[in-house]
């Protein structure tokens, strides 16, 4: 069963330092959301893109933060400039329809 | 608006015992609503969805969930425990429409099976 992959695991980087979470959703889908969870936390809804252009982003998705899907199987987030707020699960997503179905994470930690 | 309340962030039962895991939902417009489990380590995995056909619906694992407007509420249910069911269990609800709408989640229950 096509899954939603994510690398890396665990992605370890020092305050201000710009990080790249890459994603490859299941092929033939149109939709592609990242979210985090800080530790304890709800799952927060970060960015959705479909047509190749960002369609709804959330307060916490500033200009330090930015989406690309650069060819026809990956979506990547990077993050400019990381805090420590930063520090957190993200997660990519993708549907073709209503569902998303979810990648096991990219565990950030900025130290 | 759209919001999620998951009343009780820890529920403990006995192996065989129901389960009942509750979904309270905000919405203003007609929702969509999911429940995902979440494995120690791993991502969010779709349990089920009720996406307006059949109230009452049933997902993977033995698990169900029943969709009742008057109550705003999608309380997700197993009749009889089992160990591997130990996880958190989340709730999420968006607006009806094609895709592309965000989630919005619940804070979240922990469930853990006593053997």
């Amino acid at each position: 069963e096509p899954e939603v992959t994510q690398t890396p695991s665990h992605q370890v980087t020092q305050m201000g330092q710009e990080v790249i979470l890459r994603c490859v959703p299941i092929s033939n889908h149109l939709y592609f959301y990242w979210y985090r969870q800080i530790l304890g936390q709800k799952v927060e809804f970060l960015v959705s893109f479909y047509n190749n252009e960002i369609s709804e982003k959330s307060e916490i998705f500033d200009d330090q933060f930015s989406v690309e899907r650069p060819d026809g199987s990956n979506f990547t987030l990077k993050i400019r400039s990381t805090k420590l707020e930063d520090s957190a699960m993200y997660f990519c997503a993708s549907g073709v329809t209503d569902t998303q179905y979810f990648g096991p994470g990219t565990r950030l930690t900025v130290l | 608006a759209q919001s999620v309340t998951q009343l009780g962030s820890h529920v403990s039962v006995s192996e065989g015992a129901l389960v009942l895991l509750r979904c309270n939902y905000s919405s203003s417009v007609p929702p969509y609503l999911f429940w995902y489990v979440q494995y120690p380590n791993q991502g969010l995995q779709l349990l089920l969805k009720y996406t307006s056909a059949a109230t009452l619906v049933k997902g993977i694992n033995g698990f169900e969930a029943e969709f009742k407007k008057s109550e705003t509420s999608f309380h997700l249910t197993k009749p009889s425990a089992h160990m591997s069911d130990a996880a958190e269990y989340f709730c999420a609800v968006t607006q009806r429409g094609p895709g592309g709408n965000q989630f919005y989640f619940g804070t979240g229950t922990s469930l853990t099976v006593i053997p």
